[in-house]
């Protein structure tokens, strides 16, 4: 069964750095959504991105968030300076051109410190 | 404002016993609602969709508009069954985006 791949599994870094998560969505979908979820909390919607733009995003997504699919087949999230309170599971996910539902990766656990 | 409500956080129940995951949600439109599960350490799996109306390894979830509720049940839970439960309501269209409950977690115990 295709599945969506995030790399790293497991990211720490310091505070003001700059990350970048990696996905790489299933091959045939269309549209690409990155989530997260603070850890003990509810499951966030941070951005939807489809044709090459984003589609929407939600207040969460603000300057210091970007996101790019640099090629054909990886979609990143870009965090330019961290800060504490960005440590939280990420979570990427892709939809079929049906929109049958979302296929979701297994998540990018970044550690803030 | 769509809202997704989950109001137990944990439900334990011994193997055999029903359960019943309780979810509310709020939305002006024509909602369309899933189910998803997460087992430890894995990845967020989509359990069932009120569209398809099918039953995924024993459980069940109906759509109730007049009560606006999509409660996800099962007649015997299993110690497999143990696991965090997310309802979520998709908004904006098949390719919209999904707002998430807090989420129940279900522990099934011997």
């Amino acid at each position: 069964e295709p599945e969506v791949t995030q790399t790293p599994s497991h990211q720490v870094t310091q505070m003001g750095q700059e990350v970048i998560l990696r996905c790489v969505p299933i091959s045939n979908h269309l549209y690409f959504y990155w989530y997260r979820q603070i850890l003990g909390q509810k499951v966030e919607f941070l951005v939807s991105f489809y044709n090459n733009e984003i589609s929407e995003k939600s207040e969460i997504f603000d300057d210091q968030f970007s996101v790019e699919r640099p090629d054909g087949s990886n979609f990143t999230l870009k965090i330019r300076s961290t800060k504490l309170e960005d440590s939280a599971m990420y979570f990427c996910a892709s939809s079929d051109p049906r929109g049958d539902g979302y296929t979701f990766g297994s998540g990018t656990r970044l550690t803030v410190v | 404002a769509q809202r997704v409500t989950q109001p137990e956080k944990l439900l334990s129940v011994f193997k055999g016993a029903p359960v019943e995951l309780k979810c509310n949600y709020s939305y002006s439109g024509s909602p369309e609602l899933f189910w998803y599960v997460q087992y430890s350490r894995q990845r967020l799996q989509l359990l069932l969709r009120h569209i398809s109306r099918e039953s995924i390894k024993g459980f069940t979830a109906d759509l109730n508009k007049g009560e606006t509720s999509f409660h996800l049940k099962k007649p015997f839970a299993q110690e497999e069954d143990s696991a965090m439960y997310y309802c979520a309501l998709r908004y904006g269209g098949s390719q919209g985006n999904l707002i998430f409950g807090k989420g129940t977690k279900l522990s099934v115990k011997p």
